[in-house]
């Protein structure tokens, strides 16, 4: 049975950076995507990014010029940093596996979410 | 833009049938998936491609697709669909995914 489970820093300040991994237990690492998602407070998902195994990335073009994601794909693990936070980037974070094929996408497999909170 | 409009809101009889649905022109292109969230929890992806159910995914969901709008079907809903839904694809580009704005879904 796959699992993600993610870990990083809950509270931050205000220009600070977030800083979150997921490390994947059970089946193929190098057979998918991995990707960041996340959810403000009584809103909708948010795609942040995707990265493939071998270090290639996507990301959302409204985020792009602060956020960072990288992999180890020895510890299959994956990490999202997102740079100079300010509290609209309060949210839960969520890291999730990218089911991928020329017609379709899915996240199917989800982490437990972390709650990033941005305050001065 | 990285979001899709979805109906905020639709309500269902309990047993009865009810359609979400989703527009986006690179759906001329690529199936949807569909992911239901519960309060307090992480979404769960419930069809994804041309119509795809995860193992452990009743079959009164289903997924279906018409020129650039999918459509989430509950068929026979019942008390535990009550949730938010979302529907996700890849934006034009290839390069991006997008969520729709996500439907709540009252199972009266």
């Amino acid at each position: 049975q796959v699992q993600l489970q993610q870990w990083g820093t809950g509270l931050l300040k205000p220009s600070e950076t977030l800083s979150l991994t997921c490390a994947v237990y059970g089946g193929s690492f190098s057979d998918y995507y991995w990707t960041w998602i996340r959810q403000p407070p009584g809103k909708g998902l948010e795609w942040i990014g995707e990265i493939t195994h071998s270090g290639s990335t996507n990301y959302n073009p409204s985020l792009k010029s602060r956020v960072t994601l990288s992999v180890e794909t020895s510890k299959r693990q994956f990490s999202l940093k997102l740079r100079s936070v300010t509290a609209a980037d309060t949210a839960v974070y969520y890291c999730a596996r990218v089911m991928y094929s020329s017609m379709f996408d899915a996240f199917d497999i989800w982490g437990q979410g972390t709650m990033v909170t941005v305050s001065s | 833009s990285s979001e899709l409009s979805q109906d905020p809101a639709v309500s269902v009889a309990l047993g009865q049938t009810v359609r979400i649905t989703c527009q986006g022109d690179s759906l001329r292109r690529f199936y949807a998936s569909w992911y239901q969230q519960k309060p307090g929890q992480a979404p769960v992806l419930v069809i994804y491609g041309k119509n795809n159910r995860p193992s452990g995914i009743p079959d009164r969901f289903s997924g279906s697709s018409s020129g650039n709008t999918a459509s989430l079907t509950i068929t026979g809903a019942q008390a535990e669909d009550e949730a938010d839904y979302y529907c996700n694809f890849r934006d034009s580009s290839g390069n991006h995914q997008v969520f729709g704005t996500g439907t709540q879904v009252t199972v009266l």
